[in-house]
């Protein structure tokens, strides 16, 4: 079945530095790949999302690129700031499944 | 639109007792799905009903059990609930569409067993 890595699994940063999180999956057959940003105690909330007939989606900070070739997607998020601290999953969905699979999240920290 | 509501939000139970879990949605999804959250493990998918009257096995299905007599709710039961399943479990939704869709998740139940 479908597997997936993501790296790092904490991150620090300055106010204002870039942040990349990394995300590997297994199955070729997956094509659409959500990001969600969980704060503490908090629900997991879509940030932004990208089907695989795309390579690259931005949203103000926040961009996901995509590589079907190497099975990897990213997220970076530009301009850092305090409220950008949380803990970010990346997942992946076949169109054939009903499940989406999660990555075991990555805890960033922005430093003031 | 209060999207995906939870109840309990806490409970605190004793090995071998039993429980049920609420999710409602009011977004008309066909899709819910229960997960468990662990430490450093993410989130890891129990059971998921595709529609009213469904239901299927996730990745950690055991000790669990599911109902979805509504399509707006979805019921996750312990029968006879054991300190390994201490965790924090959330609810979530979809729509279906063409496409995959987001899910859109509850706010969590926090679970701890004695």
């Amino acid at each position: 079945g479908e597997n997936v890595e993501q790296h790092p699994s904490t991150l620090s940063v300055q106010e204002g530095d870039s942040a990349v999180i990394k995300c590997t999956y297994s199955d070729s057959a997956s094509n659409y790949f959500p990001w969600y940003k969980q704060e503490l105690g908090k629900r997991p909330q879509l940030i932004i999302d990208i089907r695989s007939n795309v390579g690259e989606k931005k949203d103000q900070r926040i961009a996901v690129t995509l590589n079907k070739t190497a099975k990897h997607f990213s997220l970076h998020i530009t301009e850092t700031q305090p409220e950008d601290s949380a803990v970010y999953f990346c997942a992946a969905q076949m169109d054939s499944s009903y499940k989406l699979i999660f990555g075991s999240g990555t805890r960033l920290l922005v430093r003031p | 639109n209060a999207g995906v509501t939870q109840t309990p939000k806490f409970r605190v139970l004793k090995t071998g007792q039993s429980m049920t879990l609420l999710c409602a949605q009011d977004m008309n999804h066909e899709y819910m799905y229960w997960y468990r959250q662990d430490p450093g493990m993410g989130l890891r998918l129990i059971h998921y009903s595709v529609g009213e009257g469904t239901t299927a096995k996730g990745e950690v299905p055991d000790g669990y059990n599911v109902s979805r007599l509504k399509k707006q709710n979805f019921l996750l039961g312990l029968e006879s609930a054991a300190p390994s399943q201490t965790s924090v479990y959330f609810c979530a939704s979809s729509y279906q569409g063409f496409l995959n869709q987001p899910q859109h998740f509850g706010d969590g139940t926090r679970l701890s067993i004695l």
